[in-house]
């Protein structure tokens, strides 16, 4: 079956700007969630979206924002990207949530200028 | 707050021994940890989930355990080979969140 798809795969944007990454799930998937990782700090936890609901978030600003459709795939934003945002974004669907098998994507690199 | 450590940033082992990672966690016992492993340049892949009322986990040449007391779980694959090398990643639940360790790369040398 397919995995995890996220588009797009690469992003150059400028300061300032924001940007929208996707995530389609394994499908039967309910739970989707966003991690950001970097050199420095790791994988961090963004947010989980299960069934259209914000179910868990982690400590990142305002500017990081997320939705999820009906059919399960995802979207995340940014807005007023900052240098410090550029970074791998990684998405990961399971069936029921955190506590089960999670299926991450290719992650989206994103580089802000 | 909740924090998760890995003790080791990078270690090498040779090719045929026993590759034990360590996993340290502070405050409450999680009510899971989870372990991954990360390729360079790929998403990381899920390898086992060990519950608080678990002591240990194994799926084929892996091994997982789960020590309250000593607040550690402990990885550990047997008969390593080179194509195990690559980072792995311990998380833990916590705080309405998941928190993953920094990682430990793992060289299994010929």
């Amino acid at each position: 079956k397919a995995g995890v798809t996220q588009t797009p795969r690469y992003l150059i944007k400028t300061r300032g700007q924001q940007v929208t990454l996707s995530c389609s799930p394994i499908s039967g998937h309910r739970s989707v969630s966003w991690y950001q990782q970097t050199p420095g700090q790791g994988l961090q936890f963004l947010f989980e979206y299960f069934s259209e609901t914000q179910r868990n978030k982690g400590n990142f600003p305002g500017r990081f924002s997320g939705r999820q459709f009906s059919n399960s795939r995802s979207e995340m934003n940014v807005s007023t990207l900052e240098l410090g945002d550029s970074a791998l974004y990684l998405c990961a669907s399971s069936r029921e949530g955190l506590d089960t098998e999670a299926f991450f994507g290719q992650g989206t690199r994103l580089t802000v200028v | 707050s909740q924090k998760i450590e890995q003790n080791s940033e990078a270690l090498n082992i040779q090719e045929g021994k026993t590759a034990t990672l360590t996993c340290n966690y502070t405050n409450y016992s999680p009510a899971y940890l989870q372990w991954y492993r990360q390729d360079p340049g790929r998403g990381p892949v899920f390898l086992l989930l060990i519950r608080e009322n678990e002591k240990e986990k194994r799926k084929e040449r892996l091994k997982v355990t789960f020590d309250t007391t000593l607040k550690q779980s402990l990885f550990h694959i047997t008969a390593s080979q080179p194509a195990d090398s690559a980072t792995y990643l311990c998380a833990r639940e916590g705080d309405d969140k998941i928190i993953f360790g920094k990682g430990t790369r793992l060289h299994i040398l010929p």
